[in-house]
C-alpha cells in the first residue's frame, strides 16, 4: 500500500516570502500525485496534479510542484505567498491501475499561516 | 446546480444512535469515496465505490456501512455512533480510480 509523508505540520511565513512544502511518498510502482488546498471552513480543492510528462507542473494561484522520481518526492512551491494562501495543504497519491488500493492516500497535511 | 453535495452540514447525535450522512453528485462519476478528517491524521478513506452496487473498504471502515443503489448517491451510515466517530466527513467523486477527486463541503458530526 502507498503512504504519504509531509515534512512540515505547521509553517509560518510572511507575505512575499517563498514557499516550499515537502511531500514524499512510498510506493514502488507508478503513481499519480496531487496537491489539494483546504481554506478555513471549506472543502478540499485541487491545486495541481501530476500524471505523466513534464515533471514540473503548474497549478492554480501561482503554485507549482516538481516530481522527482528518484527521490519519491512531489514538493509544492510558490515564489511569493499572499495572506490569502493561509490554508491547510494536503499531498495525495493514487497508485495506477493494478497497484495499491483505490482512492487517494493523503498526507497528514501542512497548516500554512501567512502573516501580513 | 452541478457538483457534489453533502447533507446535513452539521449533525449532533447521541452515542448508540444510527445516523446517515448523504452524498449526491451530478457528474455521473463512476467512483465515489467517503473520507474522515481528524486533527493529526489528515484524511483517511472509509469506504469507496467503483460503480453502482460495488463498494469496498478503505483504511478505516469499522463501524460504518455504505450502499450505492444509484450512481449519483453514496450514503454513509454509522450503525451505532461512538464518540470516536466525531469527525468531519467528506464525500468525493472521481471519473475513474486514477483521476482527481472532487470533494463535497463536508459534514461535521459530533457524537455526544
Amino acid at each position: 500500500a502507498q503512504s504519504v509523508s509531509q515534512h512540515n505540520h505547521h509553517v509560518i511565513l510572511s507575505e512575499a516570502a517563498s514557499l516550499e512544502l515537502g511531500c514524499n511518498y512510498s510506493y514502488g510502482g507508478t503513481v499519480n500525485l496531487f496537491w489539494y488546498v483546504q481554506y478555513p471552513g471549506q472543502h478540499l480543492q485541487l491545486l495541481l496534479k501530476y500524471f505523466s510528462g513534464d515533471p514540473l507542473v503548474k497549478g492554480i494561484k501561482g503554485f507549482e510542484a516538481e516530481f522527482i522520481k528518484s527521490k519519491f518526492s512531489f514538493n509544492l512551491r510558490k515564489p511569493s505567498v499572499q495572506w490569502s494562501d493561509t490554508a491547510e495543504y494536503f499531498c495525495a497519491v493514487n497508485a495506477e491501475s493494478g497497484g495499491g488500493a483505490d482512492g487517494l492516500t493523503f498526507g497528514k497535511g501542512t497548516h500554512l499561516i501567512i502573516q501580513p | 446546480d452541478a457538483g457534489i453535495t453533502q447533507s446535513p452540514r452539521y449533525k449532533i447525535t447521541e452515542t448508540g444512535r444510527q445516523v446517515t450522512l448523504m452524498c449526491h453528485q451530478t457528474w455521473s462519476h463512476s467512483y465515489m469515496f467517503w473520507y474522515r478528517q481528524d486533527l493529526g491524521h489528515g484524511l483517511r478513506l472509509i469506504y469507496y465505490s467503483a460503480a453502482a452496487d460495488i463498494t469496498d473498504k478503505g483504511e478505516v471502515p469499522d463501524g460504518y456501512v455504505v450502499s450505492r443503489s444509484k450512481t449519483e448517491n453514496f450514503p454513509l451510515t454509522l450503525e451505532s455512533a461512538t464518540r470516536s466517530q466525531t469527525s468531519v466527513y467528506f464525500c468525493a467523486s472521481g471519473r475513474d480510480r486514477e483521476a482527481e477527486a472532487f470533494f463535497g463541503q463536508g459534514t461535521r458530526l459530533t457524537v455526544v
